[in-house]
Parts: C-alpha cells; structure tokens; sequence
C-alpha cells in the first residue's frame, strides 16, 4: 500500500506559486503518483500523474526524485479559484491485469489563496 | 464529452430504509469504482466494476452492494440505513481496469439519514 503523507494545510496569495510536498515512504516499484484537487461538495479533479522525474501540463507540475519517496505538486501563479484541497493518491491494485486499484485518498491539504 | 453523471444528487431517508444511487460513466468506460466520503474518515474505497463483475471491494459491511450494466452504467444500494451512512457517494469512471488509468470522478449524491 502506497500511504501518503502531505501538509494539512498551506496558506498562500494570488500570484504566488504554490509547492505542495507529499512524501509516499512505502511507494510500490509500479505505482503512479497521482495529484486530485477537491473543491467543497463536488468530486475530485484529476490534476496530474507521474511516475518519475517531471511532468508538466496546462495546469500544474510535478516533480519526483529518483527515490520516489515524495513528490511535489507545483501550483504556478496561484488565484483565488485555486482554494480547494489538494490529494495526493497512491493505489493498491488488487492485480494488474484484472482491476483498476482503489485510490488511496489520505487527508489532502486544504490550500487557501488570499487576495 | 460528457462527464460521469450521479443521480439523483440529494437524498434524505431514514433509519432502516435502503437506498440507491446511480453512476453513468463517461462514454466509453468501463471501468467504475464507487467511494465514500465522510468529514471524519474521508474518502473511502467501496468497490470496483468492469465488465459487469466485482474486481475489487473496499472494507464496508455486506450492507453496501453494487453491480454494473452491461452498458457500463452502475448502480450502488445500501440496506438497512444507519446514521453513519451520511456522506457525499462519489462515482469515478476509468477506461479500463488498469491501475494506471486515470479515474474520473462524479459530483456525488449527497445522502442524509435521519
């Protein structure tokens, strides 16, 4: 099981760029990172995934050391839309050729973005 | 595209009823897993369908059950309501069941019992 651990939550202002940390000890050799942000009373959304190195898309990026022992969510020029919680998901896949593995959800970190 | 769909997306019942949502997947998918979540524990893993059978279930009593269509859209029930069973039921779709499909979520039913 890939348990995760990050800040409960951050403070930051519009503009900023925002790194969000989580550190994943017991990460599986086929585990993907994967990044979801929650906005109150609705699913998550799916930000990014990664498995090594750096991925970047139009929203985000993620950096992962060669130990892939954590990883860090970065938030590029934050704006008050942005306040939302923040999950860092492993999964625990009952076998790769028959299930989807169920996410991991730990506690996320709730970001707030002031004005 | 249209995203997944969850209905109905409130609901009250009491004590003892049972109750069931429904999930529509987006086009294509196949794959659904279903989750709870609750202030005090999270989001939590129900269970998992693709191709109309159970890949995988999250620790919930027997109370909690779900099955899949074969035109992928699935369905959860809950028996024997308790207090507890308040939460926001959220459905997430995925093209395969392959542990590196990215999962896509609902907007939830948010279910009250009294």
């Amino acid at each position: 099981l890939a348990k995760t651990t990050q800040p409960i939550s951050m403070d930051s202002y519009e503009g900023q760029e925002v790194n969000i940390t989580c550190s994943h000890n017991n990460i599986a050799t086929n585990d993907y990172i994967t990044w979801y942000q929650q906005f109150p009373s609705q699913g998550p959304r799916f930000i990014i995934q990664g498995y090594k190195t750096k991925v970047t898309n139009e929203v985000a990026s993620l950096f992962i050391p060669a130990d892939r022992k954590s990883s860090t969510l970065s938030l590029p020029r934050v704006s008050l839309s942005d306040t939302a919680v923040y999950y860092c998901l492993g999964k625990s896949p009952m076998n790769y050729g028959g299930s989807q593995g169920n996410l991991i959800f730990g506690k996320g970190t709730k970001l707030s973005v002031k004005p | 595209k249209a995203g997944v769909t969850q209905t109905p997306r409130y609901l009250i019942k009491t004590r003892g009823q049972q109750v069931t949502l429904s999930c529509s997947p987006i086009s294509g998918h196949r794959s659904v897993s279903w989750y709870q979540q609750t202030p005090g524990q999270g989001l939590q893993f129900l269970f998992e369908y693709f191709s109309e059978t159970q890949r995988n279930k999250g620790n919930f009593p027997g109370r909690f059950s779900g099955r899949q269509f074969s035109n992928s859209r699935s369905e959860m029930n809950v028996s024997t309501l308790e207090l507890g069973d308040s939460a926001l039921y959220l459905c997430a779709s995925s093209l395969w069941a392959s542990s590196q499909e990215t999962q896509y979520f609902g907007p939830g039913t948010r279910l009250l019992v009294l």
